[in-house]
């Protein structure tokens, strides 16, 4: 089974901190994923890479930026944390070749910034 | 603007009842794939079903069904004899980046909790 693992569940941390975020897959996908899930607003897109040490801005990036140093670590930094932040974070990844069909989300990381 | 829209925050139905879970989308891509997720209390992402662009007929899975509007683009979920374990939020979702796989990304609109009593 693929896994998708994100390091934390919960995590609190305070205005103005370094966060990192931490996504690792096991199955070599090429392509993962960043989203952050807001009530009333779904899944939106911080950013993606399909590859290592290229990344791709989503939707909303401003405020974050991330790291792929290696094919299995889809890193995402929060350079100064802000209240605004505050989301439940959801990773993803999949395979090259499916048209994103076969698309695994971890379970997710829910961010308090005090 | 908007390449996802879901208009219903919420949806009521009884056990057995069908439901429609409304979606439109936008997008000038010829090539695009439309996606159903369901989210449940736990907080997992359960994909559900999956429409081609150029796909001729409705997807079907199950109690699960797909209704491929594309001259409207429209692709609204369709959950045949409600079960009480179909109380989730339900995600719709589409495709962009064409041709290209890299670029390929997931855009998801803002949900529907769909909540199913006895």
């Amino acid at each position: 089974d693929v896994k998708v693992t994100q390091s934390s569940r919960y995590l609190v941390k305070r205005t103005g901190e370094k966060v990192f975020l931490e996504c690792v897959q096991d199955m070599d996908h090429e392509n993962m994923f960043w989203y952050r899930q807001d009530p009333g607003l779904g899944l939106r897109l911080i950013y993606f890479s399909y590859d290592v040490k290229m990344k791709e801005k989503g939707d909303i990036p401003e405020g974050y930026s991330v790291s792929r140093e290696k094919k299995e670590r889809f890193s995402l930094i929060l350079e100064s944390a802000s209240t605004n932040q505050t989301s439940m974070y959801l990773c993803a990844s999949s395979p090259p070749g499916t048209g994103l069909k076969k698309l695994f989300f971890g379970s997710g990381t829910q961010l308090s910034v005090l | 603007a908007q390449k996802i829209t879901q208009t219903q925050p919420g949806m009521f139905v009884q056990e057995k009842e069908a439901v429609t879970l409304d979606c439109t989308y936008d997008t000038s891509d010829p090539s695009y794939g439309l996606f159903w997720y369901k989210q449940p209390s736990s907080g997992e992402m359960i994909f559900l079903i999956y429409q081609g662009s150029y796909d001729q007929q409705n997807a079907t899975e199950g109690r699960y069904s797909l209704n491929f509007q594309k001259a409207r683009k429209s692709a609204n979920l369709v959950i045949s004899a409600s079960q009480l374990g179909d109380s989730a939020i339900y995600f719709c979702a589409m495709r962009e980046g064409g041709m290209h796989t890299g670029f390929q990304k997931l855009v998801f609109g803002t949900g529907t909790r769909l909540l199913v009593s006895p």
